[in-house]
């Protein structure tokens, strides 16, 4: 069974950046994962922020980027805010029986 | 504006069956899928399974497999899904989602369907 990996929690202090990844047991994640990033509120559904790595959709902030380091996709925050204090999870293509994998999720406090 | 609303929470008893509609609206719908993903109480997003809103083709998690069913209504732009046999373990919120086949971009959501299982 893969499993995809998150930091648990992460801390940063308003205008700050800080960089989220996702790890992937089956080893070195691609493009052809389509990661995409998801941001999640308490009580609300998630909202899409990334899709294929690096693409944001129209409403997805600038501050938001998406990238792959070290065969590990990463979402990136720049001039945090505290509207960015959030769960944040990552979502992977595997294909197969079960294509679709969510990441543990990331618990971002802005401090 | 793309937007999906869900049906209302439901309570159900061990064993039951629970049925959660996805309507969409603000797009061609037969020519997206939707996934269904639910959310336990502190748990990770977990993935259920997929249709292809125009062939009704699905795939679902083998997890689900023989109890989870996912249909479709393209005249009412609805999608549907049935989970049996219901466990304590099935309480969670359900969400459906929007993505273009094939293209790994998933994009809108439903609101979430609270699903509480009780005796």
């Amino acid at each position: 069974q893969t499993v995809v990996t998150q930091e648990p929690s992460l801390t940063v202090s308003p205008g700050g950046t800080v960089t989220l990844t996702c790890a992937s047991s089956t080893g070195a994640v691609t493009s052809a994962n389509y990661p995409n990033w998801f941001q999640q509120k308490p009580g609300q559904p998630p909202r899409s922020l990334i899709f294929s790595t690096t693409n944001k959709h129209s409403w997805t902030p600038a501050r938001f980027s998406g990238s792959l380091l070290g065969g590990r996709p990463a979402l990136t925050l720049s001039g945090v805010q505290p509207d960015d204090e959030a769960e944040y999870y990552c979502l992977l293509y595997y294909g197969g029986a079960q294509p679709w994998v969510f990441g543990g999720g990331t618990k971002l406090t802005v401090l | 504006q793309v937007q999906f609303v869900q049906s209302g929470a439901e309570a159900k008893e061990p064993g039951a069956s629970v049925k959660i509609s996805c309507k969409a609206s603000g797009y061609f719908f037969s020519t997206y899928g939707v996934h269904w993903v639910r959310q336990a109480p502190g748990q990770r997003l977990e993935w259920m399974g997929w249709v292809n809103a125009g062939s009704g083709n699905t795939h679902y998690s083998q997890r689900f497999q023989g109890r989870f069913i996912i249909t479709r209504d393209t005249s009412a732009s609805t999608v549907y899904m049935e989970l049996s046999s219901l466990t304590s373990e099935d309480a969670a919120v359900y969400f459906c989602a929007q993505e273009a086949p094939g293209t790994g971009v998933w994009d809108s959501w439903g609101q979430g369907t609270l699903v509480t299982v009780s005796s």
